[in-house]
């Protein structure tokens, strides 16, 4: 199957600083990307759909100037949280869809785990 | 608004112990069903999808089923092993650039 990377795995910065997450798409070419949340003993909840060349669509609730996303190429797109704040401590994850496939399957990736002190 | 439901949040069962899994939706308008495993602090690892026309797929000792006039699935584990103890999620999705909606997840421990 395919595969989807994210770098870093994990992450600890300062209250009020920005924070990037990366997330790549390696043996395919991804127009959509998906980046979710995952608080604990919580479902995954989708955040934003990325789109490739155009702006992310962003779910209910979701503040797009504090989530920032950006999916400059076919195989890798990245989100900056802006200001973290401890409350944006959380487990993200990127999935991603192989266009040529008709299965329709997301393939995640590993999750980078945030905590802002 | 899809919601999915997944039953029992926990399971523990003793090893060799055949096992079912939950899962139910309550939008039957749907593309496909996805089951994934989730080991603690790792990202989803896809089991088995489900296309809509579809009623059930296999993998190894994995056999998910979907009747979706019901908006039910279920994930069927054979001959459980430590190593299934994981985190399994259900998710549906109305296909395309539609987004995935999760379940809670149920938490399987296999006792040795």
């Amino acid at each position: 199957g395919a595969v989807v990377s994210q770098h870093p795995s994990r992450v600890i910065c300062k209250s009020g600083t920005s924070v990037k997450i990366e997330c790549r798409s390696l043996d395919f070419q991804a127009t959509t990307m998906f980046w979710y949340r995952q608080f604990p003993k919580k479902s995954l909840m989708l955040m934003a759909t990325s789109n490739e060349g155009s702006k992310a669509t962003y779910e209910q609730g979701v503040e797009k100037d504090k989530f920032l996303i950006n999916h400059a190429s076919l195989t890798l797109s990245t989100l900056t949280v802006t200001s973290a704040h401890p409350e944006d401590s959380s487990f993200y994850i990127c999935s991603a869809r192989d266009p040529l496939e008709r299965t329709d399957t997301q393939y995640f990736g590993p999750g980078t785990r945030l905590t802002v002190l | 608004k899809q919601e999915v439901t997944q039953i029992p949040a926990a399971l523990s069962v003793p090893e060799g112990e055949n096992l079912v899994l939950n899962c139910s939706f309550t939008d039957s308008a749907i593309y496909n069903l996805q089951w994934f495993r989730q080991d603690p602090g790792k990202g989803l690892t896809s089991l088995l999808l489900i296309q809509s026309s579809q009623r059930e797929q296999t993998s190894g000792r994995l056999n998910a089923s979907l009747d979706k006039s019901s908006g039910r699935s279920t994930l069927y584990i054979a001959a459980s092993q430590p190593g299934d103890s994981a985190t399994y999620l259900c998710a549906v999705s109305r296909g395309g650039s539609e987004k995935l909606v999760f379940g809670k997840g149920t938490k399987l421990t296999v006792n040795p």
